[in-house]
């Protein structure tokens, strides 16, 4: 089936910093999704991107949809130690019910 | 609105009991599904349901029994629980399609099988 690749599997940055997270696929998918998930919560929706190449910005998150439907990229700036939690991205191919794939997840530890 | 809630919170199992996980929703959404996330994985679904009384498998749904009989709840059974079941489990729900980007996940159960 398909896979979503996340690397590394942990981050560790310095408060205003910036990080960028990157997810590969070697599958297309139509849509691509980043989530965050809190110590002991479950994921909350960051970003949804529904076409390629559209970049997309909530606040001090940006994210892109890769040109080529395979990758996608989540930056955050400025980080601040909230930002602490693991970050997900999902694929999503064709059809409204089609459902999720999900990568492993990056840990980002923000040292104040 | 309390969103999507599921309990217990946690929860230790001895190999071969059974138990329910609860999720409920007071959202009307129609779609719902069950997650399984273990360390170093993503979420992997196990069941999920497109409306009252319509139920589907997911990627891993060996061990796991569900059932949509209102909009509101959709429980999760383990019938005969094993080690391999240890996980921490989602619940979500969602409107407009199954897995669209308005996906609302519970605060997650911890279970342990000893």
């Amino acid at each position: 089936g398909q896979q979503l690749n996340q690397s590394p599997q942990s981050m560790f940055i310095q408060e205003g910093e910036d990080v960028s997270m990157n997810c590969t696929s070697s599958s297309i998918f139509n849509t691509w999704l980043w989530y965050k998930q809190d110590p002991g919560e479950g994921p909350v929706l960051l970003i949804a991107l529904y076409k390629a190449g559209e970049l997309t910005s909530n606040g001090r998150l940006t994210a892109q949809f890769g040109i080529t439907r395979k990758d996608s990229f989540l930056n955050i700036s400025a980080s601040i130690p909230s930002d602490v939690g693991i970050y997900f991205c999902a694929g999503q191919l064709t059809g409204a019910n089609s459902k999720l794939t999900f990568g492993k997840g990056i840990t980002l530890s923000v040292r104040p | 609105n309390a969103g999507v809630t599921q309990t217990p919170k946690f929860q230790v199992l001895k190999t071969g009991q059974s138990m329910t996980l609860q999720c409920a929703q007071d959202m009307n959404h129609e779609y719902m599904s069950w997650y399984r996330q273990d360390p170093g994985m993503g979420l992997r679904l196990i069941h999920y349901s497109v409306g009252a009384g319509i139920t589907d498998q997911g990627e891993v749904p060996n061990g796991y029994n569900v059932s949509r009989s209102t909009t509101e709840d959709f429980p999760l059974r383990l019938l005969s629980a094993a080690p391999s079941q240890t996980s921490v489990y989602f619940c979500a729900s969602s409107y407009g399609s199954l897995f669209s980007y308005e996906q609302y996940f519970g605060p997650g159960t911890r279970l342990t099988v000893t």
